[in-house]
């Protein structure tokens, strides 16, 4: 079955740099994604990657896939006060024509003035 | 454009009692999802809908839990009778060529 594992929390100092990791088990991934949700808000995609690439880069983001390892992170150059949130990783398998998501359990970005 | 709709905001009842859950997804997106957020957790798929057909409910417990999707748009889920364990935050999503788009979802506590 679909298993995606995070840290639940992670603290850095405003300007400096974040990076959250997860780990999923489903070799048939064809995409992985980072969200975010802040407080009261639904989730909001940040930027998502397939499965056959190893890198990706977003302005102050950049998605590493170590597709071996079933390992995913992403990393926030700069980060400031309103990155604080929490970022969920998420697998999709192709079924039936269309993307199921499998989230893991979120890390919680607390950003530090 | 605006965004998945979904009303209300928040709901509070008494255990036993009904429930319903309601979401206007994009406009054109074919697609729609309906998951459930427990406390400290990420979201779980519980039903997804192509047009108006349901074609995953696998992890919907049909026993209390029911959802339509009349005409292919807007979508409603309903708890009858609601649980403690119900209380969580049902978020609904659309998408029309893969990416899910999501509402702020629906914050119940059963109480």
């Amino acid at each position: 079955g679909e298993d995606v594992e995070q840290s639940l929390f992670l603290s850095v100092r405003e300007g400096d740099s974040s990076v959250i990791n997860c780990t999923y088990t489903d070799s048939s991934s064809t995409y992985l994604y980072w969200y975010k949700q802040e407080p009261g808000a639904g989730l909001q995609l940040l930027t998502y990657i397939f499965s056959n690439m190893d890198m990706k880069q977003d302005q102050r983001l950049t998605v590493l896939l170590n597709k071996k390892d079933k390992h995913l992170s992403l990393r926030i150059a700069d980060t400031q006060t309103g990155d604080s949130a929490i970022y969920f990783c998420a697998e999709s398998i192709r079924q039936t024509g269309a993307n199921n998501l499998f989230f893991g359990t979120g890390t919680r970005l607390t950003v530090i003035p | 454009e605006a965004g998945v709709v979904q009303s209300p905001r928040y709901k509070i009842i008494e255990k036993k009692q009904p429930v319903a859950f309601w979401c206007n997804p994009i406009s054109g997106h074919n697609t729609l999802y309906w998951y459930r957020q427990n406390l400290g957790q990420g979201p779980e798929l519980l039903i997804r809908y192509e047009n108006e057909e349901a074609v995953d409910d696998s992890q919907l417990p049909k026993d209390r839990f029911s959802a339509e999707r009349l005409k292919g748009v807007d979508s409603t889920l309903k708890i009858q009778p609601a649980e403690l364990g119900d209380s969580a935050v049902y978020l609904c999503a659309s998408s029309l060529r893969g990416e899910q788009f999501f509402g702020p979802g629906t914050r119940l506590t059963v109480l």
